[in-house]
């Protein structure tokens, strides 16, 4: 009973340097979603996919894209990393009937250096 | 947009009643959510609120005024593994939901 799984767990980049941060959910849930969570700012919707194949912008978008090829998966790419990026990037998946919670990942810890 | 209000921090002796108030005003409303996060952890499902009301759940219980867009979450008999970060979240209609900062709830023996 996975849930929802994130890889890698911890990393520390570079300024400048790029990287891929994987999402996979085995609940067979139609919404995805990349929340970044900071000190004392709570959590901020950074992208979200409504389906295979579809993806939209949320609060924070800037310096960050995203890929939805599968259903079960849901990619955060980071092109050229700043220190700004340096956060706890958590997944989230949702099923379509709007009273059910989300599901979050363990997060991934990125330090930006 | 949304905007979602909670206290930063709030101190209770283990054994005793905290409640947590959580004021919103957003752009639409499918329901409100309460998680709870520990320290370098995810958030975990706690509640959720449609309707106006008090929705009871063990130890934990959570309210929900839509009139007022007013919510709180009530912790009961207080244990030191109930400090954490409690989060509110507002599920607007369009199936994003938008957080509260979150409350650090520290219990004290």
């Amino acid at each position: 009973n996975a849930g929802v799984t994130q890889t890698p767990k911890f990393r520390v980049l570079k300024t400048g340097q790029s990287m891929t941060l994987l999402c996979a959910q085995d609940m067979n849930h139609e919404y995805m979603y990349w929340y970044r969570q900071d000190p004392g700012m709570g959590l901020r919707l950074i992208h979200y996919s409504v389906g295979e194949g579809t993806t939209a912008k949320g609060e924070v978008p800037d310096g960050y894209n995203v890929s939805r090829l599968k259903k079960q998966n849901f990619l955060l790419g980071l092109e050229s990393a700043a220190p700004s990026q340096t956060s706890v990037y958590f997944c989230a998946s949702y099923p379509t009937n709007s009273n059910q919670p989300q599901h979050f990942g363990d997060g991934t810890r990125l330090s930006i250096l | 947009g949304q905007n979602i209000d909670q206290p930063t921090e709030m101190t209770a002796t283990e054994g005793a009643i905290v409640q947590i108030n959580c004021t919103y005003q957003t752009s639409g409303f499918n329901g409100l959510f309460w998680y709870q996060q520990h320290a370098g952890e995810a958030p975990t499902f706690l509640s959720y609120n449609v309707l106006d009301g008090l929705e009871e759940k063990g130890r934990f219980s959570s309210f929900l005024s839509r009139s007022k867009g007013y919510s709180y979450l009530l912790l009961k008999e207080l244990q030191m593994k109930d400090s954490a970060s409690y989060l509110c979240a507002v599920s607007p209609r369009d199936y994003k939901l938008s957080f509260g900062a979150g409350t650090t709830v520290t219990v004290r023996a």
